[in-house]
C-alpha cells in the first residue's frame, strides 16, 4: 500500500490522559499536514511540516498539541491531557513538493474519543 | 473573518445533474479545491481552480468567479457511488499551504 497510513485508526482514552498518532505519508511527499474534523464539518488546519521544519501552525491549536516530524518522514502528532473536545477524526495528508495546486493525498485519519 | 458556505444537504436522482455551490470569503485568494468524502473515509481530491472559468475533468466540472468569491462543481450522469459529502477549501493568500474548508454538502443519490 503506497497511500497515506494513520495509526492508531481508533483510540479511545480516559479525560486526561496523553495520546499519539503516527502518521506515514506517501514516500517522496516532503509536505505533511495535520487536520482534525469533526462530525459534518470540513478539516480543520492543524499543522503543516516541509521535510522536518513545520512551516505554519493554526492558532487554534493549544499548547497541548504538539506535532514532530524528525527525519522528514514519518509524523507524530501528540495531544497531552486530553479533554472531552478533543474527539474528533484527525487527519493526515501529504503532498509533493513543488507547486501550489498540488492535491493533499489524505489518510484514513484516527478516530479520537475521549471519555 | 474567513468563512466557505455550502447547503449542507442536497437530493439528486441517478442519470441527473446536479450543481454545488460554494462561496467564500477569505484573506486573499490563492486557489480553490473540491474533495469528496465518503462516509466514514478520508477526503480525496476531485479539482483545483485558481483562475476564472471552466475545469472539466469527465462526469465531474468545477468553476470559479474570484471577482464574485463563488465556485461550483458540477456532477453529470449521476450514479449511487456519487452519493457523499463535497468539501470546497480556499488557500488564502499569505499562507503556503493552509486551506480553509466549507462543512462540507452532503449529496443524497435516489434511484
Amino acid at each position: 500500500d503506497t497511500g497515506v497510513s494513520q495509526d492508531p485508526r481508533h483510540k479511545i482514552t480516559k479525560r486526561g490522559q496523553n495520546v499519539t498518532f503516527r502518521c506515514d505519508p506517501i514516500s517522496e511527499h516532503n509536505r505533511l499536514y495535520w487536520y482534525r474534523q469533526t462530525l459534518g464539518q470540513g478539516p480543520e488546519f492543524l499543522t503543516y511540516f516541509q521535510n522536518e521544519a513545520q512551516l505554519e501552525k493554526s492558532r487554534l491549536l493549544s499548547d497541548r498539541f504538539s506535532a514532530e516530524r524528525p527525519k522528514g518522514s514519518f509524523s507524530t502528532l501528540e495531544i497531552q491531557r486530553t479533554e472531552q473536545g478533543d474527539s474528533a477524526m484527525y487527519l493526515c495528508a501529504s503532498s509533493p513538493g513543488t507547486g501550489q495546486n498540488t492535491e493533499a493525498f489524505f489518510g484514513q485519519g484516527t478516530r479520537l474519543t475521549v471519555v | 473573518g474567513q468563512n466557505i458556505d455550502q447547503p449542507t444537504e442536497m437530493t439528486a436522482t441517478e442519470g441527473a445533474i446536479v450543481q454545488i455551490n460554494c462561496t467564500y470569503q477569505t484573506s486573499g485568494f490563492n486557489g480553490l479545491f473540491w474533495y469528496q468524502q465518503h462516509a466514514g473515509e478520508a477526503p480525496t481530491f476531485l479539482s483545483y481552480n485558481v483562475l476564472d472559468g471552466l475545469e472539466e475533468k469527465g462526469r465531474f466540472s468545477s468553476f470559479l468567479s474570484r471577482s464574485k468569491g463563488y465556485s461550483y462543481l458540477l456532477l453529470k450522469e449521476l450514479q449511487m457511488k456519487d452519493s457523499a459529502s463535497y468539501l470546497c477549501a480556499v488557500r488564502p493568500k499569505g499562507s503556503n499551504y493552509q486551506l480553509i474548508w466549507g462543512a462540507g454538502t452532503k449529496l443524497i443519490i435516489k434511484p
